[in-house]
C-alpha cells in the first residue's frame, strides 16, 4: 500500500514568487494534516481537513498561505507571495479514525521549500 | 507549546539497550503519551503510544510511571538505523478525536557502532 506522497520533494523560489505544494494522503483517509519546520524551529501544526473541510486552520500563519483538499483525495497548499521566513520543511500527514485505535498519524517525507 | 520536557540529546552503543526519558507533569487525565521519531530526510513516524500500562509493540517499549508524570521510551537493542529525532507527544486519543500532534524539540538520539 501506499503511503503519503508529496511532490516536490524541493522547490527553490523567489520572494515574491507563488509556490503550490501537493499532498497525496494514503487512500481512503479522511484527516489530511499539514504541518511544517522552519530553520532551527520545531515541527508546528499548519492545518487540518476531515475529507473536503477545513476542521482546524488554527497554526494557517496568515493569509498567505491557502490550503484546498477538493473532493476529499489530495490536497495542495499554495503560498502567495512566497517570504523568506517561509523557507523550511512542509510535511503532510493522513490517518482514519478507527484504525486499531492508534490514531496514528501517517506522514509522507515532506516539501524542502527555500524561499532567495 | 508542547506538554513535554526531554533532553536534547543522547547517545547510545549498537546493540544496547536505548532508554529516552520524557517528562510531562501536566498531562490530564484522558491524555494519552505518544512517541513519534524522525529519521533524517524522512517524515515523522510514530512508535508507540499508551495511557497508563506499559506497552510493548515490535518497535519498543513504553514504561509510564503511576502517577502518569513522566514516562520512558526504550529501544531494547538498538542499531545504528535507530539515530533519529525521538519526540515524546501527550495528546487526547477517543474515537473521534483526530486532532493535531503538538511537537517540542524531542530527543537527538545517536546510536554509536
Amino acid at each position: 500500500e501506499a503511503g503519503v506522497t508529496q511532490f516536490p520533494s524541493h522547490s527553490v523560489i523567489e520572494k515574491g514568487q507563488t509556490v503550490t505544494l501537493r499532498c497525496d494522503p494514503i487512500s481512503g483517509h479522511d484527516n489530511l494534516y499539514w504541518y511544517r519546520r522552519v530553520m532551527g524551529k520545531e515541527i508546528k501544526f499548519l492545518l487540518h481537513f476531515v475529507k473536503e473541510s477545513k476542521q482546524d486552520e488554527s497554526g494557517m500563519p496568515n493569509n498567505r498561505f491557502l490550503a484546498e483538499r477538493t473532493g476529499g483525495t489530495y490536497s495542495t497548499l499554495k503560498v502567495q507571495p512566497a517570504e523568506l521566513e517561509d523557507s523550511g520543511v512542509y510535511f503532510c500527514a493522513s490517518s482514519q479514525p478507527g484504525l486499531g485505535l492508534k490514531n496514528e498519524q501517517f506522514f509522507g517525507p515532506g516539501t524542502r521549500l527555500t524561499v532567495l | 507549546d508542547a506538554k513535554t520536557t526531554q533532553p536534547p540529546s543522547m547517545d547510545c552503543a549498537e546493540g544496547r539497550a536505548a532508554n529516552l526519558p520524557c517528562n510531562h507533569s501536566t498531562i490530564s487525565g484522558n491524555e494519552y503519551v505518544y512517541w513519534y521519531r524522525q529519521i533524517h530526510s524522512q517524515g515523522p513516524q510514530y512508535i508507540i503510544h499508551g495511557l497508563k500500562n506499559n506497552e510493548t509493540n515490535e518497535m519498543a517499549s513504553l514504561i509510564i510511571t503511576e502517577d502518569r508524570k513522566s514516562s520512558t521510551l526504550i529501544l531494547p537493542h538498538a542499531t545504528l538505523r535507530d539515530t533519529a529525532v525521538y519526540y515524546c507527544i501527550v495528546r487526547l486519543n477517543y474515537g473521534g478525536s483526530q486532532g493535531n500532534l503538538i511537537f517540542g524539540k524531542g530527543t537527538k538520539l545517536s546510536v554509536k557502532p
